[in-house]
């Protein structure tokens, strides 16, 4: 039973290229989280997926940054015209579906991440 | 907006003292979720807790969840080097999950 994959583990962009993080959720969840880490500090919520849809998305930036998850395929976080300060840790996580959730709370899976720097 | 503030931000103990972080809410909380993130690594789930009131053990290791649902603590005794790392709480209101900033614990051998 696979983890949270996530891909490439390490990813070098010049500044003013794209970024694309994948995340493939456990096997069995439909919900994925994105956060994202800087150096020495804590984890920043983004955005909470569902298939085909965007369930919260306040913690992304309002510009360059989006996120989905399509019906078929894993979940994608696009990063465009990249900047120093987007150098990051990103790491996705994923739960199963929201039924449970509501019922108790359901604990999120985290991916190893995927660092990302900008020269 | 809702916030989950954690202290200390950094602690240094002595290996075999102890070691608490606490974890305090602005809303209640659905659950309240504990992560333990190893240096270069990801955060991994350590517990769960979901009642007011209620205490978990795993060996070392004690959480609290306070009785108005929006606060928490972890408590390690005997603090061993494998003990290194960043523990992070993360509470739950509707289906938001937002994570404290975590506290850093450092072993003084």
């Amino acid at each position: 039973n696979a983890g949270v994959m996530q891909n490439p583990r390490h990813l070098v962009r010049r500044r003013g290229q794209e970024a694309r993080l994948r995340c493939s959720p456990m096997k069995g969840h439909s919900h994925v989280y994105w956060y994202r880490q800087l150096p020495e500090e804590g984890l920043k919520f983004m955005v909470y997926l569902q298939k085909e849809n965007i369930i919260d998305e306040s913690g992304m930036p309002k510009e360059r940054f989006s996120a989905e998850f399509p019906k078929e395929g894993p979940s994608i976080l696009r990063i465009q015209q990249v900047v120093r300060g987007d150098s990051a840790a990103y790491f996705c996580a994923s739960s199963p579906p929201g039924g449970q959730a509501i019922r108790g709370g359901n604990t999120i899976y985290f991916g190893e991440g995927s660092w990302l720097t900008v020269v | 907006g809702q916030q989950v503030m954690q202290i200390p931000q950094y602690q240094h103990v002595q290996e075999g003292e102890d070691f608490t972080t606490y974890c305090n809410s602005s809303t209640t909380l659905s659950n309240i979720q504990w992560y333990k993130q190893r240096p270069g690594g990801h955060p991994v789930f350590l517990i769960q807790l979901v009642k007011s009131g209620e205490v978990k053990k795993q060996k070392r290791l004690t959480f609290q969840f306070g009785e108005a649902k929006k606060n928490s603590s972890l408590h390690i005794t005997a603090t061993q080097t494998t003990d290194v790392g960043t523990y992070f709480c993360a509470g739950r209101r509707d289906d938001k999950i937002i994570f404290g900033k975590g506290t850093r614990l450092h072993i003084l051998p």
